[in-house]
């Protein structure tokens, strides 16, 4: 049950684009479309973002999409905001029954 | 509209106990699985226990099976967490969850403190 991979920092200026990366492995990413990506500010609680890999829940701007290829996930925010700024965690189901995170990436809006 | 309320959280001494419960409300509570996940202090998601609509299939990470129990009462629509044998690690901010499709958890409560210390 290792934790997913993620870089501890990304940041971007108002306006533009950055991804965070995710990787996993066929025992988790790459076998199961059950992707999902949640935005945690300081001191809250974490929120879904994107589910099933590409999909958004009612109420998140569509700034935010998600993709996959392979054993690495991916989460892009277009149009940086400064309210943007937080954690960012994915998450997968695994083929032990079991789900797991990642380690977490601080966003920046400088 | 859905929400999870923890409680029961706070200080216990190492190698004691303590049991979690996460209230619903705004959905059909025996529909769906719950998860708890937790976040010690400074650190990432780690996600705990997973138990299926009708209670009768509980799954548990590595690091807390054997000590944590997760248990539903679909009758008060709650979630618990029996905490055995608590050590300084289990430090955390617990938070329920509620399930999507095995997929994904789609609704957080606020999370509740849990502190181990003598």
């Amino acid at each position: 049950q290792s934790a997913l991979t993620q870089p501890p920092s990304v940041s971007g200026s108002p306006g533009q684009s950055v991804t965070i990366s995710c990787t996993g492995t066929s025992s988790d990413v790459g076998s199961y479309n059950r992707v999902s990506w949640y935005q945690q500010p300081p001191g809250t609680a974490p929120k879904l973002m994107i589910y099933e890999v590409t999909n958004r829940p009612s109420g998140v701007p569509d700034r935010f999409s998600g993709s996959k290829s392979g054993n690495t996930a991916s989460l892009t925010i277009s149009g940086l905001q400064a309210e943007d700024e937080a954690d960012y965690y994915c998450g997968s189901y695994t083929s032990s029954t079991t789900w797991v995170f990642g380690g977490g990436t601080k966003l920046t809006v400088l | 509209q859905v929400q999870l309320v923890e409680s029961g959280g706070g200080v216990v001494q190492p190698g004691g106990s303590l049991r979690l419960s996460c209230a619903a409300s705004g959905f059909t509570f025996s529909s769906f699985g719950m998860h708890w996940v937790r976040q010690a202090p400074g650190k990432g998601l780690e996600w705990l226990a997973f138990i299926r609509p009708d209670g009768n299939d509980k799954y548990y990470a590595d690091s807390v099976k054997g000590r944590f129990t997760i248990s539903r009462d679909n009758s008060k629509n709650t979630l618990y967490l029996q905490m055995n044998s608590l050590r300084a690690e289990d430090t955390a901010v617990y938070y329920c969850a509620k399930d999507l499709r095995w997929s994904h958890f789609d609704h957080w409560g606020q999370g509740t403190l849990v502190i181990v210390s003598s």
